[in-house]
């Protein structure tokens, strides 16, 4: 059982590079979802999707796009990377929404650092 | 608006006693949720439990036991005779349905900190 699967795992960028974090469960989950966490903070939102070809912002969208073409996949680009982006970024899924039956499995995370 | 506060930023105890770490919730619905979630020193995110707001019973697993307080909107989570490998941030999070899609809102988490 491979879970949720986050790539890569460490990853430097130069401000205004562009990279694209993958994220893959094998649960057949119909939620997926992309959290940053920020020292001294909890998890904040950035994305999410409730199934194959729907996505919807969370509550930091802003220099992030997300696509959802299958139930498996749910990567994150960053289209023009900024020191603000430095951060841990947490890839999530989940049966039903939270607060539904399912508990949500995280991704190991991707420490992502801009300079 | 819902919000989630862990005041407590660190703590550390000693081996084998036991320690409180408090959650407290803001919202405006009838019908939420309530998680805690662990964080080893590893960084992946452990689910531990999910509380819904009809269900106030206390709950024990363990060393761990969890107490849900509706009159004072809290969560408060309990570690008995703790041990080295609780070490690990703590994170409790609410979520309100159906009205917020579900979202997630996050504590800042706890730093708990067991000494041998």
């Amino acid at each position: 059982n491979a879970g949720v699967t986050q790539t890569p795992k460490f990853q430097v960028l130069k401000t205004g590079q562009s990279m694209t974090l993958q994220c893959a469960q094998d649960m057949n989950h119909e939620y997926m979802s992309w959290y940053r966490q920020d020292p001294g903070m909890g998890l904040r939102l950035i994305h999410y999707s409730v199934g194959a070809g729907i996505t919807d912002q969370g509550e930091v969208p802003n220099g992030y796009n997300v696509s959802r073409s299958t139930t498996e996949d749910f990567p994150l680009r960053l289209l023009s990377a900024a020191p603000s982006q430095t951060s841990v970024y947490f890839c999530a899924s989940s049966y039903t929404p939270f607060g539904g039956k399912e508990e949500a499995f995280f991704g190991q995370g991707t420490r992502l650092t801009v300079v | 608006a819902q919000k989630v506060t862990q005041a407590q930023t660190e703590i550390s105890v000693v081996e084998k006693e036991d320690v409180t770490l408090d959650c407290v919730y803001e919202t405006r619905d009838t019908t939420y949720y309530l998680f805690w979630y662990k964080q080893p020193p590893s960084g992946e995110l452990v689910f531990l439990i999910r509380r819904n707001s009809f269900d106030e019973q206390n709950e024990i697993s363990g060393r761990y036991s969890w107490n849900f307080q509706k009159s004072t909107s809290s969560f408060n989570f309990t570690i008995t005779a703790s041990q080295v490998v609780d070490s690990a941030v703590y994170f409790c999070a609410l979520s309100e349905a159906p009205g917020s899609n579900y979202q997630l809102i996050w504590g800042a988490g706890t730093k708990l900190i067991i000494k041998p």
